[in-house]
């Protein structure tokens, strides 16, 4: 199956500067590839995917770039802010009737004043 | 964007007794959704996939006569957990995928924490 690897585990940075989050899949099957934003307690939300036949997308200040190739895909926030704190998943879907997802494990962003 | 309901938000229940979670499809007819697990600071682990009107497919490793899945509508899922123990308290969130449409997108219900005493 399906193996979706993240890092970093946590990441802090000053407002206004960038972050970047990378992930890695094992299925060259997969072809859809979105980012969940999770606050805590609270149920992820989708913030931007991209699909295997596009290199990159962009929405204001979040970008996602995939490598199909290399099969790593990666999440661009700029100028960010204290709102942004948040835990990050990346996930894959192989697709098929089902589009089942499999999650990385998510990364944890700290966003300081 | 779709939204999706799932009560109750948290419960807490004895030791031994069962516990029932919904998870509706509010604006959008769901073929297939999602139940996952979530302990703290961690993952989403995929349970199982339940698919309306038949069976649902439980990963490896999760008890299917332990969580009981029902998929009897296209708008309603739910997952029992049958004689719960303090290890199954944790968070439950279901998601759901508009059957209408080609695209992959995944919306989440706003989760359940369990805690069995």
């Amino acid at each position: 199956g399906e193996n979706v690897e993240q890092h970093p585990s946590t990441l802090s940075v000053q407002e206004g500067d960038s972050a970047v989050i990378k992930c890695t899949y094992s299925d060259s099957a997969s072809n859809y590839f979105p980012w969940y934003k999770q606050e805590l307690g609270k149920r992820p939300q989708l913030i931007i995917d991209i699909r295997s036949n596009v290199g990159e997308k962009k929405d204001q200040r979040i970008a996602v770039t995939l490598n199909k190739t290399a099969k790593h895909f990666s999440l661009h926030i700029t100028e960010t802010q204290p709102e942004d704190s948040a835990v990050y998943f990346c996930a894959a879907s192989s697709g098929g009737s089902n589009y089942k997802l499999t999650f990385g494990k998510g990364t944890l962003l700290t966003v300081n004043p | 964007g779709a939204v999706v309901s799932q009560h109750p938000s948290w419960v807490i229940c004895k030791s031994g007794t069962s516990v029932k979670i919904e998870c509706r499809s509010l604006d959008f007819q769901a073929t297939t959704m999602f139940w996952y697990r979530q302990f703290p600071k961690q993952s989403l682990m995929l349970m199982a996939t339940s698919n309306e009107g038949s069976k649902a497919t439980y990963e490896q490793g999760v008890e299917k006569d332990k969580f009981l899945i029902n998929h009897a509508s296209l708008t309603l899922s739910t997952l029992t957990v049958t004689s719960a123990h303090p290890e199954d308290s944790s968070f439950y969130i279901c998601s759901a995928r508009d059957g209408s449409k080609t695209v992959e997108k995944l919306f989440f219900g706003s989760g359940t924490q369990l805690s069995v005493l």
